[in-house]
């Protein structure tokens, strides 16, 4: 199964609300990393937060984590139709630092 | 323009055939990566390769192999191709941050359908 676990599969808000993803995963990591996906294309990295923060913020992305619940949320305040795509968390593992497991990704709808 | 280059976009493959999939990186990234994306599973990886020189196998590599022809280059080949095998291809390459951690460019992704 995959290390990384997303919900909600998706997500449908209008434009200027908030957007909150979360993301779980099951075995002790490094740091976890948020990552977008646009339709037909690739991945594009948005945020790291290392295992030991608690919370870390990129314009209008907030990422916080919990390594006692494993568990991380991304939130995308005042959110824009341009952000509409597949949102997918990412995790570099403690004793396995040379690759990245990915989510099985939340794909966010944001109506004009 | 710096990045991931893979081609080709689309290929259409009959059970059976074989095709090399190819992924190029001008970054002089040391490690390489080939995932597959299908609906509902996100990504998947298949094989990578460190540095160049060595490969080694990810969560689903049966059907599939790989060779990292420089520090460049990263090919995926499907020997024989089956509809199971109908998916999106992505590479990707990874550099340490300077926040730590690796980070990954990717490219734009194959969309291979076996029929």
């Amino acid at each position: 199964s995959q290390q990384g676990e997303e919900d909600p599969q998706a997500l449908s808000i209008q434009e200027g609300e908030n957007a909150t993803m979360n993301c779980s995963y099951k075995t002790s990591i490094n740091n976890l990393q948020w990552y977008r996906q646009n339709s037909g294309r690739g991945l594009v990295h948005l945020i790291l937060i290392r295992s030991n923060e608690r919370e870390k913020h990129s314009g209008r992305l907030r990422v916080t984590l919990d390594t006692s619940k494993k568990s991380s949320s991304l939130l995308i305040t005042a959110s824009r139709a341009a952000d509409t795509a597949s949102y997918f968390c990412a995790t570099e593992l403690q004793y396995n630092t040379d690759k990245l497991i990915f989510g099985t990704g939340t794909r966010l709808q944001v109506f004009p | 323009n710096a990045g991931v280059t893979q081609t080709p976009k689309f290929q259409v493959l009959k059970t059976g055939q074989s095709m090399t999939l190819q992924c190029a990186q001008d970054m002089n990234h040391n490690s390489m990566y080939w995932y597959r994306q299908d609906p509902g599973m996100g990504l998947r990886l298949i094989y990578y390769s460190a540095s160049e020189g060595t490969t080694d196998k990810g969560e689903v590599p049966n059907g599939y192999n790989v060779s990292r022809l420089n520090k460049r280059e990263f090919s995926l080949r499907l020997e024989s191709a089956a509809p199971s095998q109908t998916s999106v291809y992505f590479c990707a390459s990874s550099e340490v941050m300077s926040a730590g951690g690796i980070g990954y460019t990717f490219g734009s992704g194959t969309r291979l359908t076996v029929v």
